[in-house]
């Protein structure tokens, strides 16, 4: 059974410290790493799809690295503001017929 | 910019009754997704859609489950007698042929089944 982790499941920050979390998935038969941002009573959005080991992305004060070999990928917000406060989950692609896989998520608030 | 729109936002029905949850997907996608989301638990792939067949489905999706494209234009998930673990949020999602793969996600329906 595939299984995505994510951690922390919460965080709490200050305006201005940057972050990191963690998501950890099956380092066998990777297609591509999802990256999605998902606020209260709106769509998630996606951020990264990450399919190269080594790869980094970066959008604005977000960015996201990721290593197949070990299954991990590491999202970073610098410079958190009160906006950047929601869920931000991870979903593994094994490539079949794009199924993603998902993590519960870690959700982030960030206090003014 | 365009969306994926899905309605109704909320559906309640009793158990044992037959629901249409309706997406629009984004006009020039050609993949099309269903999701779940049970409260508390993990986002949960339901069945993926493209060239008008069901592309992969899940342990979830079993034979209460249907898919439909009936117009070119929304694209329908179809419970045929509603259970009470079937209540959760439903999302629709859908994807371009040859992006590298990101699904662009509609704000969900909520079904509650009592």
């Amino acid at each position: 059974i595939l299984n995505v982790e994510q951690s922390p499941q919460s965080l709490h920050v200050q305006e201005g410290d940057s972050t990191n979390f963690t998501c950890s998935f099956p380092s066998s038969n990777f297609y591509a790493l999802h990256w999605y941002r998902w606020e209260t009573a709106k769509s998630p959005e996606a951020l990264f799809v990450m399919t190269l080991n080594g790869d980094e992305k970066k959008k604005g004060r977000i960015s996201a690295t990721l290593n197949t070999k070990e299954g991990y990928s590491y999202l970073y917000i610098k410079g958190s503001q009160p906006e950047d406060s929601a869920t931000y989950l991870c979903a593994f692609d094994a490539g079949n017929n794009r199924k993603l896989i998902w993590g519960l998520g870690t959700s982030l608030a960030v206090n003014p | 910019e365009p969306e994926v729109t899905q309605t109704p936002s909320h559906q309640v029905t009793q158990m044992g009754q037959e629901v249409i949850l309706r997406c629009v997907p984004i006009s020039n996608h050609l993949y099309f997704y269903w999701y779940r989301q049970i409260l508390g638990q993990k986002v949960e792939f339901l069945v993926s859609f493209y060239n008008n067949e069901i592309s992969e489905k899940s342990e979830i999706f079993d034979d209460q489950f249907s898919v439909e494209r009936p117009d070119g234009s929304n694209f329908t998930l179809k419970i045929r007698s509603t259970k009470l673990e079937d209540s959760a949020m439903y999302f629709c999602a859908s994807s371009l042929f040859d992006s590298e793969g990101e699904q662009f996600f509609g704000p969900g329906t909520r079904l509650t089944v009592l």
